[in-house]
């Protein structure tokens, strides 16, 4: 079974610059979340999917990043412009289930490889 | 808002040792905990999580944690380390009050194993 995959792995860029970043989730899961990595700490979501409804986007800067889920599967991720601040590894990953009535919170998260972001 | 705190950022241990990585954890209710690992240049693995059930939990490559409610931590467990488990260890738990479930994260714990 293919895992989560994410491309590009790896984008250098200038500041001011637009960068998009894909995920395509493991196979039947239906809900996707984007979790941004900075050096030296743990992931912070961004934004989680179930289905193609955004169900928490309180913590995705809407100034400058936008993110999109089309049909419920594959997703994709934009910052425009890009800041230096910006400079991270993008993590992509999914999982069964829904977690409103806490009836999903034993599953497990699987996550992609990321995709490492450069701003110049 | 529920938290968890891994509050060392380096664990270093020698080949064969046990070892041992902490996190506790701040939560109203009952926790879900988790635990994940880090290689270099690649994401996130799933090792064994706490729901309910044994304190004792067991998971992948050997690794074990023990869920103690009185101290609210959940430490990461292995009798004899290996090399190959040099990696990034991060805590986590469900949010059920501020993010409707979503998964927080540590801010992770670097496992180095010298032979």
């Amino acid at each position: 079974e293919a895992g989560v995959v994410q491309s590009p792995r790896y984008k250098i860029i200038e500041k001011k610059q637009p960068v998009a970043f894909w995920c395509n989730p493991i196979s039947g899961h239906n809900t996707l979340y984007w979790y941004r990595q900075n050096l030296g700490q743990g992931p912070e979501l961004l934004i989680r999917y179930e289905n193609e409804e955004a169900v928490d986007d309180s913590q995705l800067p809407k100034d400058r990043f936008s993110a999109e889920r089309l049909k419920g599967v594959d997703s994709t991720l934009k910052i425009q412009p890009a800041e230096l601040g910006d400079s991270a590894v993008y993590l992509c990953a999914s999982s069964l289930g829904s977690f409103r009535g806490r009836t999903s919170g034993a599953n497990v998260l699987t996550f992609g490889a990321g995709s490492r972001l450069t701003v110049l | 808002a529920q938290s968890v705190a891994q509050p060392e950022d380096q664990v270093n241990v020698a080949e064969g040792n046990p070892l041992t990585v902490k996190c506790t954890y701040s939560v109203s209710g009952n926790p879900y905990l988790f635990w994940y690992v880090q290689y270099p240049n690649r994401g996130l693995q799933f090792l064994l999580k706490y729901i309910t059930g044994d304190n004792l939990v067991k998971g992948s490559y050997g690794f074990e944690a023990e869920f103690n409610k009185s101290q609210t931590s959940f430490h990461l467990k292995k009798p004899s380390a290996l090399v190959s488990d040099s990696a990034l260890y991060f805590c986590a738990v469900r949010d059920w009050e501020g993010s409707q479930g979503n998964l927080i994260f540590g801010k992770g714990t670097k496992l180095s194993v010298k032979p």
